[in-house]
């Protein structure tokens, strides 16, 4: 039971690329979330999905766009990278209305110079 | 949306203190959790405890749902609880988890 998987762990982009960071949890859970941590701040949320085929922004949804590809699966995509999008990248997922908590996966470090 | 607020900011203790973390939130919460982040960056979840009072170990938590606040206590506190704790809610017409800023927390030997 792997939990929540997010790969790749590390990134270097240059300013314009593109990049799609992946995240995939096998626990069956219905909501996925993606956030981003700077440095002395708590994680802010850009995107959810409270289900397959559902997405929704979150605070702070500027620059990227977010796939629901199925039940398992979430990515978080830079079209045009900047280097204010320099974090560390956390997706999460839950089981909904039930007595359960967040699951996070272990984080990608990006930077963009 | 809810808000949500934690203090201290930063904590020095020696090993072996107590120390209490506070977490005040604005609204009423379906979800609360604890985490602790390792200076590997890694997130732990230490507690889901919306309400009441729950203990692992030297870590235990309370939250007072009615007043709007919750507490982690650490007792006898080990090098290796250092990093940061951070408290996140979700509100009863929420959708996601909010994070507060954390309190980083350094234990020296």
């Amino acid at each position: 039971n792997a939990g929540v998987t997010q790969t790749p762990k590390f990134q270097v982009l240059k300013t314009g690329q593109s990049m799609t960071l992946q995240c995939a949890q096998d626990m069956n859970h219905n909501s996925m979330y993606w956030y981003r941590q700077d440095p002395g701040m708590g994680l802010r949320l850009i995107y959810y999905s409270a289900s397959e085929g559902t997405t929704d922004k979150g605070e702070v949804p500027n620059g990227y766009n977010v796939s629901r590809l199925n039940k398992r699966e979430f990515s978080l995509r830079l079209e045009s990278a900047a280097p204010s999008q320099t974090s560390v990248y956390f997706c999460a997922s839950h089981r909904d209305r039930v007595n359960y908590g967040y699951t996070f996966g272990s984080g990608t470090r990006l930077t963009v110079v | 949306g809810i808000q949500v607020e934690q203090s201290p900011p930063d904590l020095i203790l020696q090993e072996g203190a107590n120390s209490t973390l506070r977490c005040n939130f604005s609204d009423s919460v379906n979800n609360l959790q604890w985490f602790h982040q390792n200076p590997w960056g890694q997130l732990i979840n230490l507690f889901y405890i919306p309400s009441g009072t729950k203990q692992n170990g030297r870590l235990s938590a309370t939250t007072v749902a009615t007043e709007r606040y919750s507490l982690l206590y650490i007792s006898s506190s080990q090098t290796t609880d250092s990093g940061v704790y951070f408290c996140a809610v979700e509100g009863q017409a929420g959708t996601a988890l909010i994070f507060g800023k954390g309190t980083t927390l350094s234990v020296s030997s």
